[in-house]
């Protein structure tokens, strides 16, 4: 596609529930990263893919957020049992390399947990 | 662990004004640094990259400088316009044991221009 698109653009849900947030990166790009913004941390990293490994998770916030990436395209932000300072715009962002090209960003996922 | 402060944190111009914004970062081991404007309710859209081993970038009315000594960069506006209004944000790669990891943001700077 043109661009990183993500769905959905919105999603509320319940405190407990699982949600899961997807994104395509722009074709031909190996290297796709995970952000979070919310109102008090300005946007923080989570987790990066070259390809379909992603060699650190440590700054997933916690072990209920997992991500994984297939066929070296789209890639899928799990979130289990969901708390309300999982309350954020999710961003997805890809890159043609690691290191270096620009990143271009998605217009994110608004998630609200209620 | 990087670490980037931007200032002013809010700014507000008459239209036509030259400006400047700041950036700088503690840790000078840099791939890049990128310069993004987000409008409200909106991702980020990639206004300039800078390798470290270059010293500015220039679109338009837009030029970004890079002293990756000094652990410094401006994001220079020219001209401004009412369009320009939005959180610009600044942000490095860099490395880690490893390679790069993810961007390292900034808070952003809330500009806006007055008509």
């Amino acid at each position: 596609g043109a661009g990183v698109s993500q769905s959905p653009s919105n999603k509320v849900t319940e405190k407990g529930k699982d949600v899961e947030l997807r994104c395509d990166p722009i074709s031909g790009h190996t290297a796709l990263y995970w952000y979070r913004q919310s109102l008090g941390q300005g946007l923080e990293f989570l987790i990066y893919f070259q390809g379909n490994s992603a060699p650190d998770k440590s700054g997933l916030p916690s072990d209920r957020f997992s991500a994984e990436r297939t066929g070296g395209s789209v890639s899928t932000l799990t979130i289990q049992r969901t708390q309300q300072e999982d309350s954020a715009v999710y961003l997805c962002a890809s890159s043609l390399a690691r290191s270096g090209p620009p990143q271009y960003f998605g217009p994110g996922t608004r998630l609200t947990v209620l | 662990k990087q670490e980037v402060t931007q200032i002013p944190a809010a700014l507000s111009v008459p239209e036509g004004e030259n400006l400047v914004l700041n950036c700088s970062f503690t840790d000078s081991a840099i791939y890049n640094l990128q310069w993004f404007r987000q409008d409200p309710g909106k991702g980020l859209t990639s206004l300039l990259l800078i390798q470290s081993s270059q010293r500015e970038q220039t679109s338009g009315r837009l030029n970004a400088s890079l002293d990756k000594s000094s652990g410094r960069s401006t994001l220079y506006i020219a001209a401004s316009q009412p369009g320009d209004s939005a959180t610009y944000l600044c942000a490095v790669l860099s490395y880690s044991g490893g390679g790069a990891d993810g961007l390292t943001f900034g808070k952003g700077t809330h500009l806006i221009i007055q008509p």
